[in-house]
């Protein structure tokens, strides 16, 4: 139980164009959804928390308007890098929980996604 | 501010000997911690956790201990299996309204040999 797909694992942009990112929770309803980044031999860094039907919200340093995050349903969260520059390129990774009371959600990943920004 | 630390960048390790990694925090509002193993270009595998009333917890090969005192917690892994080779990263949880949000430390490179 408690699986997270998440797509792609890998993409290659342009700078100046947008990517999308996707989660979902496959067999349990992620409330809340928790993003985050890894860069190369670092560790995974919070960058925001989105709760279903809400606002997304922001760790500091974090730019909303370049990061836009959408979790329009229960299954389902996404990631949108805006106006990708190179220094975005980093591994982003999501995690999903489910309603307060059920345990370990909240504490599986998605695969991860690999962006490149050239 | 590192509230979640590893302090060994690597550690390296013969088959079938015991492979130790440490953890330090310092936010004394973290209740639950846990273990993930982390292969490049994948997301953390979770491996075991313990939470905060708890000073052992054992799943099979891989033993987590807390010392709440020293805000300390090891991760054991005995035998260590050339398999073991990856980066592991401890991850720490406030509880409540946090619940689920983590904070990772910089992670460890385990090597096994054969």
């Amino acid at each position: 139980g408690a699986v997270v797909s998440q797509h792609p694992s890998r993409v290659i942009c342009k700078s100046g164009t947008s990517v999308k990112i996707e989660c979902r929770s496959l067999d349990f309803q992620a409330t809340t959804m928790f993003w985050y980044r890894q860069f190369p031999k670092k560790s995974l860094m919070l960058m925001a928390t989105s709760n279903e039907g809400s606002k997304a919200t922001y760790e500091q340093g974090v730019e909303k308007d370049k990061f836009l995050i959408n979790h329009a349903s229960l299954t389902l969260s996404t990631l949108t890098v805006t106006s990708a520059h190179p220094e975005d390129s980093s591994f982003y990774i999501c995690s999903g929980r489910g309603p307060s009371g059920l345990a370990n959600y909240g504490y599986t990943f998605g695969s991860g996604t690999r962006l490149t920004v050239v | 501010d590192q509230q979640v630390k590893q302090n060994s960048p690597s550690l390296s390790v013969q088959e079938g000997r015991i492979s130790i990694l440490n953890c330090d925090y310092t936010n004394s509002m973290f209740d639950y911690f846990l273990w993930y193993k982390k292969y490049p270009a994948e997301g953390p595998t979770f491996l075991i956790s313990i939470s905060s009333i708890k000073d052992k917890n054992e799943d099979g090969r891989f033993t987590v201990f807390l010392n709440k005192s020293a805000k300390h917690l090891s991760l054991h892994i005995v035998p260590s299996q050339p398999g073991d080779s990856a980066v592991y990263f401890c991850a720490a949880n406030a509880g409540g309204t946090s619940y689920g949000k983590l904070t990772f430390g910089q992670g460890t490179i385990l090597t096994v040999h054969p």
